[in-house]
């Protein structure tokens, strides 16, 4: 049965700090893993991960894979206030479908 | 732009009334999808639609129907509501099953008394 354990479940940071979420995953034919940011309504896409070890880079954010390892980190630098929200992390099977395999999500609490 | 557009926002049921949830996206995307999303649970996937014409179902389908009635409109329904349903639904596109990312409408808050 696919697993994917986000870490932690929730945290508070001030404004300024950094932060790492943690998503470790064990998906039956692994395609690649997304990252989604869920502030009231819709999830937005973040990135998306396919080889292992390289980063990739949007402002702020940073995220990497270890496949061998089985895990990914989102890096938030800098936090601002506008940062809080739920993170999600979805490995992709590679399978019909396009499925993705939905963890319960890292809450994020940015204060002023 | 639009994007993935989802009606109702909000409804409030009583327990065996019927509901459809529908769905709309103009992105010209092949691939659609159904989701509920539960405290604690991330978000499941309940039927999707690969392309136009197909539909299959996902993890957790039973209670539900749906229908892709063209390229840009896939519908969710629940025949006879049940408490367990309660939740709030989310519907995606992808440009097709490949692997592309998924994008998001704003959901529906469904509740079932």
């Amino acid at each position: 049965e696919d697993k994917v354990v986000q870490s932690p479940l929730s945290l508070v940071v001030h404004e300024g700090d950094t932060v790492t979420l943690n998503c470790s995953y064990e998906v039956t034919n692994f395609r690649s893993l997304l990252w989604y940011k869920q502030e009231k309504k819709a999830p937005t896409f973040l990135f998306m991960l396919t080889s292992s070890g390289i980063e990739k880079k949007s402002g702020r954010l940073s995220s990497i894979l270890d496949k061998k390892e089985l895990f990914s980190i989102l890096n938030i630098t800098a936090t601002q206030t506008g940062d809080s929200a739920i993170y999600l992390c979805a490995p992709a099977r590679r399978e019909y479908g396009n499925k993705l395999v939905f963890g319960a999500g890292t809450i994020l609490r940015v204060k002023s | 732009n639009a994007g993935v557009t989802q009606t109702p926002k909000f409804q409030v049921l009583k327990t065996g009334q019927s509901m459809t949830l529908q769905c709309a996206q103009d992105m010209n995307h092949n691939s659609m999808y159904w989701y509920r999303q539960d405290p604690g649970m991330g978000l499941r996937l309940i039927y999707y639609s690969a392309s136009e014409g197909t539909t299959d179902k996902g993890e957790v389908p039973n209670g539900y129907n749906v229908s892709r009635l063209n390229k840009r409109e896939f519908s969710l329904r629940l025949e006879s509501a049940a408490p367990s349903q309660t939740s709030v639904y989310f519907c995606a596109s992808s440009v097709d099953s490949s692997n592309q990312p998924q994008h998001f409408g704003d959901g529906t808050r469904l509740s079932i008394l």
